[in-house]
Parts: structure tokens; sequence; C-alpha cells
């Protein structure tokens, strides 16, 4: 089982819609989680944090279930420059940092 | 401030010659890492770099893969005898602590082994 997994999909949905997207990882022990977004042939960008308590940035929302190891992205609203790939950051601290990327959820919005 | 930037942007080479791909990380950041990213795939950890410790090479394909930093500053990472599985986009990032504050990428350099 990979440590980061998500569904690589693309998800091709229409403007102005709602998208949700998981990412699950399997170390109970991962402490830190990030959302990024990367462009074609960009590197990724930091898009947000990841906190229990949820975390909400305009239109998008984040948030953690440790119980059933996953975090989640919700875009509301989607515009055409959400297009991208999504891409979910895992960090696991003990004698040193280990940072762990999901390989990413290709994301297209249609006008 | 200035960003993460690397150096060459592109760098086109023959199979068999060594390559040194530059980062320089933003100011004060003391964490700094290496990954490649081969075309469509996902990134794949190379090597990190936090303040004085000992770096984390765990990530390196094989030997001839190499990267050092000047206390926390620049990093190179040289690719001697360069294949054509080599051709890949090698990005840096930073980040102020051992990621907890997220990474902060470099815009990458462009690797094509002929």
């Amino acid at each position: 089982r990979k440590e980061v997994e998500q569904d690589p999909g693309p998800f091709n949905v229409p403007e102005g819609a709602t998208v949700a997207f998981n990412c699950t990882y399997s170390n109970s022990a991962s402490q830190s989680f990030f959302w990024y977004r990367q462009d074609c042939r960009k590197e990724p960008k930091l898009l947000m944090s990841v906190y229990s308590s949820g975390n909400e940035d305009g239109r998008f929302t984040a948030q953690l279930n440790r119980a059933s190891q996953y975090i989640s992205l919700l875009i509301r609203d989607s515009k055409l420059s959400d297009s991208a790939t999504y891409l979910c950051v895992v960090i696991e601290y003990s004698s040193a940092s280990k940072i762990i990327f999901g390989s990413g959820t290709r994301l297209s919005i249609r006008p | 401030g200035a960003g993460v930037s690397q150096s060459p942007s592109n760098k086109v080479t023959e199979k068999g010659k060594d390559v040194e791909l530059r980062c320089d990380p933003i100011s004060g950041h003391t964490a700094l890492y290496w990954y490649r990213q081969r075309l469509g795939q996902g990134l794949e950890f190379l090597i990190y770099f936090q303040g004085n410790s000992a770096p984390d090479k765990s990530g390196l394909p094989s030997d001839r893969f190499s990267a050092e930093r000047t206390g926390e500053s620049v990093s190179t990472l040289t690719i001697q005898r360069t294949q054509q599985e080599d051709s890949a986009v090698y990005l840096c990032a930073s980040s102020p602590l051992a990621g907890g504050r997220g990474q902060y990428f470099g815009p990458g350099t462009r690797l094509t082994v002929l």
C-alpha cells in the first residue's frame, strides 16, 4: 500500500460546480498535512495547510480526519483557473521529518 | 521577497556527461529539498538538508547523484555520467523549518539527456 494515495482523476466538472477529493495516508503518526496545486509544466505551489478543525480559504476548504486517516479538499463555485493537479502532502516526524507527496489528482473545469 | 531560484532553467546534455544544477533557497530557510519529476509523474524525493545536520540522502537513485549545500544557502545537485532516464524536471524547495510550514518550490531545471 502506498504511504499517500490519491485518486488520479481526471475530475472533469462544469464551471460553478463544487468538487471534492480525498487523500488517504497510511501512517497514523503523520503530523502535518498540506494541499499543493501544480499547473501544467510548473512547480507545485502551496495552497493551504490542513488542520483537524478544518481550514477555509475563500472557496477552498480543507479537512483532516485522523480517525480515518484522510484529508480532503473542497472547492466551491469552481473557476476555469482552478484547473490543475492537486497534490496532498503528509509529513511524518520521528528522528527526522519525512515529507511524502501524493501523486496528485487532476482537475479540469469546463466552461 | 525573492522566492526559490534555480539555474539553469533548461539543460540539454549528451549521455555520459556530468551536469550540475543549482538552487538558491529563500533566505532564512533552514530546510532544503531536491525532487525529481518525470513527465506526467509525481514528485520523487531525492535529498534533504536541514541546517548543519547530516543530509537525508535516502532518495538518491544511484551513486551518480550527489548534492551539497553550503551552510543554509546555495545547494548544488550533481549528476555524473548522465543517462537518458535522468531526463526530468529537477525541483528544489525550501522551508523555514523541517517542512512544518509548507515548502516553497523553485521553477525547476528541465534536464534533457540525449
